[in-house]
């Protein structure tokens, strides 16, 4: 299957600093990359769209200023975490499509990174 | 009422037992996924699928989308199957939603 990286797997920072968190497709070129939150025994949390070449889309409630996300090429989408808090202190995830073809039909496969545990002191 | 639903939230099993996890949504759907994360967070694709059923190994996962509702069996159990599985679906305009996941634990 295809390979999804994220780095760093965990980070630890102070409170009022920014984080980056890098989400890179190894193996296939992604136009479309998700970023996820997840709190402990919770499901994951959408938290945006971020597309190639253009402005992510931010889901209900996510603050685009914060969460600064930067899809500059067709491997690789950056989040940094802006000025960030405790409450930020989260296990974040990204996932990119990999488009193929089933018979005649264009469909786009999910895959997921392995995740960056945020701990903010 | 969230989009997805689940059942059961947690479930434990002996090792060898044929395994259930069901899945119920009520918007209308391009795909539906079936997601493994293991204990350490790390997330594995399982199914993908909108119509009919899929089977990998000794996974098998359905779908009727005129009911609305998506099973994950396990048949065989293992306790390295212990992980929680979550439900996803794909809405229109990439939109996903997630279950909140059952837990899973296979008892040697």
């Amino acid at each position: 299957g295809a390979v999804v990286s994220q780095h760093p797997s965990w980070v630890i920072c102070k409170s009022g600093t920014s984080v980056k968190i890098e989400c890179r497709s190894l193996d296939f070129q992604a136009t479309t990359m998700f970023w996820y939150r997840q709190f402990p025994k919770q499901s994951l949390m959408l938290m945006a769209t971020s597309n190639e070449g253009s402005k992510a889309t931010y889901e209900q409630g996510v603050e685009k200023d914060k969460f600064l996300i930067n899809h500059a090429s067709l491997t690789l989408s950056t989040l940094t975490v802006t000025s960030a808090h405790p409450e930020d202190s989260s296990f974040y995830i990204c996932s990119a499509l990999k488009p193929g073809t089933s018979g005649r039909a264009l469909i786009y496969e999910q895959y997921f990174g392995p995740g960056t545990r945020l701990t903010v002191t | 009422k969230n989009e997805v639903e689940q059942s059961p939230q947690n479930l434990t099993a002996q090792e060898g037992e044929f395994i259930t996890i069901n899945c119920s949504y009520s918007v209308g759907i391009s795909a539906l996924h079936w997601l493994q994360q293991h204990p350490g967070g790390g997330i594995v694709s399982l199914f993908m699928l909108s119509s009919g059923k899929k089977k990998h190994g000794r996974l098998i996962a359905t779908i009727n989308i005129q009911e609305k509702h998506s099973s994950l069996h396990i048949t065989a159990s293992h306790p390295r199957d212990s992980a929680v599985y979550i439900c996803a679906v794909r809405g229109g305009g990439n939109q996903f939603y997630f279950g909140t996941g059952t837990s899973l634990t296979v008892i040697p």
